[in-house]
């Protein structure tokens, strides 16, 4: 089945307690991506992927790190949590972005709690 | 730089018509909506590209008027279904993408 993975689906964590998000899609998509959802705020970007080891910033980057060392995994790295990190995480996928009608498919979300 | 979607929220009876429009200050691309059901993903609905296209998918249209960057998306005799946050997405120069705010519909029996 086409799908995007993310994992995990919940996750309560402490303050300054490095942590990775993991994504993973099969579709052989070349754009990836990382969103993030706040009440009243909608998605916001945090970065995306062109391509394998490609990446760039997007509206809401700082405090993340991303890797694209392979096609179809793009991991969400924060290094020292804080709990304005708090959130909804979303990742997603499309086939070809410079074409301009790719749909975007999004994985299931992970939510993360800072305390 | 994110698009603005008005209205904010919306609640119908069912089989009334709905209409909810994004507005972006950037010359765009192409325009997505997505719907969102509550502890869901966004699920994809349509893409309009440039060139004054509407599109439709059973009764859920949409139009993209790239003179004035506007997109609006019409729910049409709105079924309990139809309930969830729409957000546009639009794609300006840059490569970088912006959902807007969403709008949240409810539809009642």
């Amino acid at each position: 089945e086409a799908q995007v993975t993310q994992n995990p689906r919940y996750l309560i964590t402490v303050t300054g307690k490095k942590l990775t998000v993991t994504c993973s899609q099969n579709m052989n998509h070349e754009y990836m991506s990382w969103y993030r959802q706040d009440p009243g705020l909608g998605l916001r970007q945090i970065y995306y992927s062109m391509n394998v080891e490609v990446t760039d910033k997007g509206d809401v980057p700082e405090g993340y790190k991303v890797s694209r060392k392979e096609k179809r995994n793009f991991p969400l790295i924060l290094e020292s949590p804080s709990p304005n990190q708090t959130s909804l995480y979303f990742c997603a996928s499309s086939l070809y972005w410079s074409s301009y009608n790719s749909p975007l498919h999004f994985g299931n979300g992970t939510r993360l709690t800072v305390t | 730089q994110q698009p603005v979607q008005s209205p904010q929220a919306v609640i119908l009876r069912e089989g009334e018509d709905a209409v909810i429009n994004c507005s972006s200050s950037k010359a765009l691309y192409s325009v997505h909506w997505y719907r969102q059901k509550h502890g869901e993903a966004p699920v994809f609905l349509m893409i309009l590209l440039k060139g004054g296209e509407q599109k439709g998918h059973d009764k859920i249209s949409a139009s993209f008027n790239e003179k004035k960057q506007q997109s609006s998306l019409y729910l049409t005799a709105s079924q309990l279904s139809y309930s969830g946050t729409y957000f546009c997405g639009t794609l300006s120069s840059g490569n970088q993408f912006y959902f807007g705010t969403g709008t949240s519909l409810t539809v009642i029996p």
